[in-house]
C-alpha cells in the first residue's frame, strides 16, 4: 500500500532557483521523512519531521508538515545541478516501518 | 566505516531458479528491511525484521523468503514462485524507534 503521493511527478528548474515538492498521505503518522535517490543508487536520508513539529531546516532544505491537511513539503533553496535526483517522502505510521511515495524526479539545469 | 552492504550489484536469474541477495550491516542496527523498486516507481516493502530470529511480511511478500539468524545479516531469497522478479532491490537498516533508515546501494535483478 502506498501511503504518500508526491506532486509534481517531475520538476525541471534552472540552477539557482528554488524547488518545491509536495507529499500527501492518508493516515495519522509518527513522523515523515524525506529521502534522495541518485539514478541507480540507494536512498539517502535527508530530514525527519515528527508529527508534533511544523517546520524543520537542514542547510538548504526546509520541510513543513501540516497534519490537519495530511501534507508535507520539501523546499530546496538555491538549487544546484548536483541536486538532480529523485526525492521521496516516507511516512512512519506505527511499528517503525516506512511507507514510501512514488517520488518526484528533479532536474536542475546548469 | 559503518555501513550497509548489498551484493551482488547485478544478478541474473533463469526461469525457475531461486536466487539469494545478500545484505550485511555493521551499524549495530536492530531493524532491517527489504524493498523492491520498479522503474519510475516508489519503494514497496517485501519483508522486515525488528529483532534477530523474527521477521514480518510486508506488502508484497509472495514469492520471497528471508532469514534473520544474525543481527548483521538479512538475506532475501527470490523464489521461482515470484513471477515477475525483475526489479531493483534495496536493503535498509535502522535503530528502533523513529529514526531514519540507512540504505544499501541496491541489487539489480534481471530474469533471462
Amino acid at each position: 500500500s502506498q501511503q504518500g503521493e508526491e506532486d509534481p511527478q517531475a520538476l525541471s528548474i534552472q540552477e539557482g532557483e528554488n524547488a518545491t515538492m509536495n507529499c500527501s498521505y492518508k493516515t495519522s503518522i509518527n513522523n515523515l521523512q524525506w529521502y534522495r535517490q541518485n539514478s541507480g543508487r540507494g536512498l539517502v536520508h535527508l530530514i525527519l519531521i515528527r508529527s508534533n513539529e511544523r517546520e524543520k531546516h537542514s542547510g538548504r532544505l526546509r520541510v513543513t508538515l501540516d497534519t490537519s491537511k495530511k501534507s508535507s513539503s520539501l523546499l530546496i533553496t538555491a538549487s544546484r545541478a548536483a541536486d538532480t535526483a529523485s526525492y521521496f517522502c516516507a511516512t512512519d505510521n506505527q511499528g517503525g516501518k516506512l511507507i514510501f511515495g512514488q517520488g518526484t524526479e528533479l532536474s536542475v539545469k546548469p | 566505516d559503518g555501513g550497509i552492504t548489498q551484493s551482488p550489484k547485478y544478478l541474473f536469474r533463469k526461469e525457475g531458479q531461486n536466487v539469494t541477495l545478500s545484505c550485511e550491516q555493521n551499524l549495530n542496527h536492530d531493524a532491517m528491511y527489504w524493498y523492491r523498486q520498479d522503474p519510475g516507481q516508489g519503494l514497496r516493502l517485501i519483508y522486515y525484521s525488528q529483532i534477530v530470529n523474527d521477521f514480518q511480511k510486508g506488502d508484497i511478500a509472495e514469492g520471497y523468503s528471508v532469514s534473520r539468524e544474525k543481527k548483521e545479516s538479512f538475506p532475501l531469497t527470490v523464489t521461482s514462485a515470484q513471477k515477475n522478479p525483475t526489479a531493483f532491490y534495496l536493503c535498509a537498516s535502522s535503530i528502533q524507534g523513529s529514526y531514519g533508515y540507512t540504505f544499501g546501494s541496491g541489487t539489480r535483478l534481471t530474469v533471462v
